[in-house]
């Protein structure tokens, strides 16, 4: 059964900081993997979502990178704004029709 | 684009009462998903449909829960009879594709609170 886990759960920053969100799965064999932001009080918003025969994605200030052999994901976030601010979860697909799975989310605060 | 639609945005109700979530996906959306978030155990698929056909309810917790998607434009999570365990924010989501190789769009879901 595949597990998906962020840690930590929240992290605050000033702006300006560059960092990086981590996401690691137990099953190496995926379909594919997604980040998404949630903002509060509202759905998921997909950011980037790299196929298993990509190492990464880049949008704007955001790049996304995934080691299948490791079990790893991370979530660059260039210059931090304040916007930034919101819960960052990743989630991988194991199969082309197998269902998503999530991990609960890293809270990041970029602090002005 | 308005996005996927959901309604209620919020709703309270009484134990053992019935309860009606809906659903309009985005035009053109193949695929259609049933989410519940808990702070416990995080986001959970419930069902997934496809051209508006159930693939995959093997998320759907008990008989209590059911989903049907009787056109492309509409869809219903109903569960009979609600209890407190059932409370947490229920999403929906659509997808362009067949499966889960294009972006999810999601709702901004409905949150139950069963008192």
């Amino acid at each position: 059964k595949q597990e998906v886990t962020q840690i930590p759960a929240a992290l605050s920053v000033p702006e300006g900081e560059n960092l990086v969100l981590n996401c690691s799965f137990t099953d190496s064999a995926i379909y594919n993997l997604q980040w998404f932001r949630q903002d509060p009080g509202k759905g998921l918003t997909s950011l980037l979502l790299i196929q298993s025969s990509q190492r990464e994605q880049t949008s704007g200030r955001l790049n996304a990178s995934l080691d299948k052999s490791s079990g790893r994901s991370t979530l660059y976030i260039a210059a931090s704004q304040p916007g930034d601010s919101a819960t960052y979860l990743c989630a991988v697909a194991t199969g082309a029709n197998s269902k998503l799975t999530f991990g609960k989310g890293i809270t990041l605060s970029v602090r002005p | 684009d308005a996005g996927v639609i959901q309604s209620p945005r919020h709703e309270v109700t009484e134990m053992g009462q019935e309860v009606t979530l809906r659903c309009k996906p985005i035009s053109g959306h193949n695929s259609l998903f049933w989410y519940r978030q808990t702070m416990m155990r995080g986001l959970e698929l419930l069902i997934y449909f496809n051209n508006n056909v159930p693939i995959d309810d093997s998320g759907m917790p008990e008989d209590r829960f059911s989903a049907k998607m009787p056109n492309a434009s509409f869809s219903t999570l109903k569960i009979q009879p609600s209890e407190p365990r059932d409370s947490a924010v229920y999403f929906c989501a659509s997808s362009p594709g067949s499966s889960y190789n294009s972006p999810l769009h999601f709702g901004n879901g409905t949150r139950l609170t069963v008192t």
